[in-house]
């Protein structure tokens, strides 16, 4: 069973502090990786993606990928109260099948 | 990034009656689309693969006669909840693929 898994949480931090949210997977033949926000009631948004070793910086956000330890993090950095959502962890696999884990829950206290 | 719509977004019916769920790639052609389903804090379970001009693959345990699906077309995808019951009371969302990355469209909500 192919997996991908997420500290469901709560993580709570407080504004304006750096946000640190943690993947791993089951799956070494995982090619691509994702992370989506979802707020509640909504459907969940693309924010990152990473294919390869090392990170991937775009404005707040930081994706952190380390294939031979089959870990993906996604940092936010000056994080707002406007982040609190559930972070949703995606790998797809050789085969095109997109695997999510359950997701963590951010709460960003002002 | 590409845009799905789904339509409607919120729906109320009867119990017993059917709900048509529609899933559309505006800016982009989709020969793959996914419908997902989900449950007030848990994550998205995948129901079935939806195909362009061919049968959807249904998931392990996910009734194919009560979930029916087509995609008749490369820009439409609908989902159709038959006989629905207040436990099919959902999310459901659908997500296209573009360039191997996945974009949902915002999931209706029917409520039986």
């Amino acid at each position: 069973q192919k997996e991908v898994e997420q500290n469901s949480g709560p993580l709570s931090v407080p504004e304006g502090a750096i946000a640190s949210l943690n993947c791993t997977y089951s799956d070494r033949g995982s090619q691509s990786f994702f992370w989506y926000r979802q707020y509640s009631g909504k459907s969940p948004e693309l924010i990152m993606f990473i294919y390869s070793n090392g990170d991937k910086e775009d404005g707040r956000f930081t994706a952190q990928l380390n294939k031979a330890s089959q870990y993906v993090s996604l940092l936010i950095r000056d994080s707002q109260p406007s982040d609190s959502a559930t972070y949703l962890c995606a790998a797809t696999t050789g085969g095109f099948k997109t695997i999510f884990g359950a997701g963590t829950r951010l709460f960003v206290k002002a | 990034g590409a845009v799905v719509s789904q339509h409607p977004s919120w729906v109320i019916c009867k119990s017993g009656t059917s709900v048509k769920i529609e899933c559309r790639s505006l800016d982009f052609q989709a020969t793959t689309m996914f419908w997902y389903r989900q449950f007030p804090k848990q994550s998205l379970m995948l129901m079935a693969t939806s195909n362009e001009g061919s049968k959807a693959t249904y998931e392990q345990g996910v009734e194919k006669d009560k979930f029916l699906i087509n995609h008749a077309s490369l820009t439409l995808s609908t989902l159709t909840v038959t006989s629905a019951h207040p436990e099919d009371s959902s999310f459901y969302i659908c997500s296209a693929t573009e360039v191997n990355i996945q974009y949902f469209g915002a999931g209706p909500r029917p409520s039986v």
